[in-house]
């Protein structure tokens, strides 16, 4: 069965700190691993990979992927008080629409 | 430009009725999906339209269906609703193939009572 697994679920970390999101996936035909921010309703898209070891940044923001060991990784360094959100990953899969999310990671950051 | 808009934002439906929920797509886009959120959760992927045509379905009833129209809105329809149908209900839509991942709309939260 097709899964994305997110870790940690929770993090709290203080106004400056680094942070490393995880994002592993098992999906059946696989074609894409998205991340997105999630504050109160509607996602917004942060990255969209396909391509092992070719990092995306977007200014404190980056993220790489790496199709062999099947997992992605989510950096957001130097962070603010406006970095607290839910961080959604998804794998997508095949031709069929195969779309699934991970449970996704809260973070606060504390000032 | 305009972005994904989802209608109503709210709504309250009694146990075994019907719903629609209503999705315009941003604009130039021919693909929608809709995703159902509950609270704690990710959301889970409830089918995919394609220029009209389901192109995916995730892991729920007939009872969900859904229409895409030539102007690439959509529709959800739940028949027989059940108070774990109560969730956030996002819908999203993309190009077909793009490095600018889904556009959502802010989704309506529908509670079963």
């Amino acid at each position: 069965e097709d899964k994305v697994v997110q870790s940690p679920l929770s993090l709290v970390v203080h106004e400056g700190d680094t942070v490393t999101l995880n994002c592993s996936y098992e999906v059946t035909n696989f074609r894409s691993l998205l991340w997105y921010k999630q504050e109160k309703k509607a996602p917004t898209f942060l990255f969209m990979l396909t391509s092992s070891g070719i990092e995306k940044k977007s200014g404190r923001l980056s993220s790489i992927l790496d199709k062999k060991e099947l997992f992605s990784i989510l950096n957001i360094t130097a962070t603010q008080t406006g970095d607290s959100a839910v961080y959604l990953c998804e794998g997508a899969g095949g031709s069929q629409g195969n779309l699934i999310f991970g449970k996704g990671t809260k973070l606060s950051v504390k000032p | 430009e305009t972005g994904v808009t989802q209608s109503p934002t709210h709504l309250i439906k009694t146990r075994g009725q019907q719903v629609t929920l209503r999705c315009s797509s941003q604009s130039g886009h021919n693909t929608v999906s809709w995703y159902q959120q509950a609270l704690g959760q990710g959301p889970q992927f409830i089918f995919q339209y394609y220029r009209e045509e389901e192109n995916g379905r995730g892991n729920f009833p007939p009872r969900f269906s859904g229409l895409q129209f030539p102007n690439y809105s959509s529709e959800l329809n739940v028949n027989a609703l059940e108070l774990d149908d109560s969730a956030l209900y996002l819908c999203a839509s993309s190009l077909w193939v793009t490095d600018y991942g889904y556009t959502f709309g802010s989704g309506t939260r529908l509670t079963v009572v």
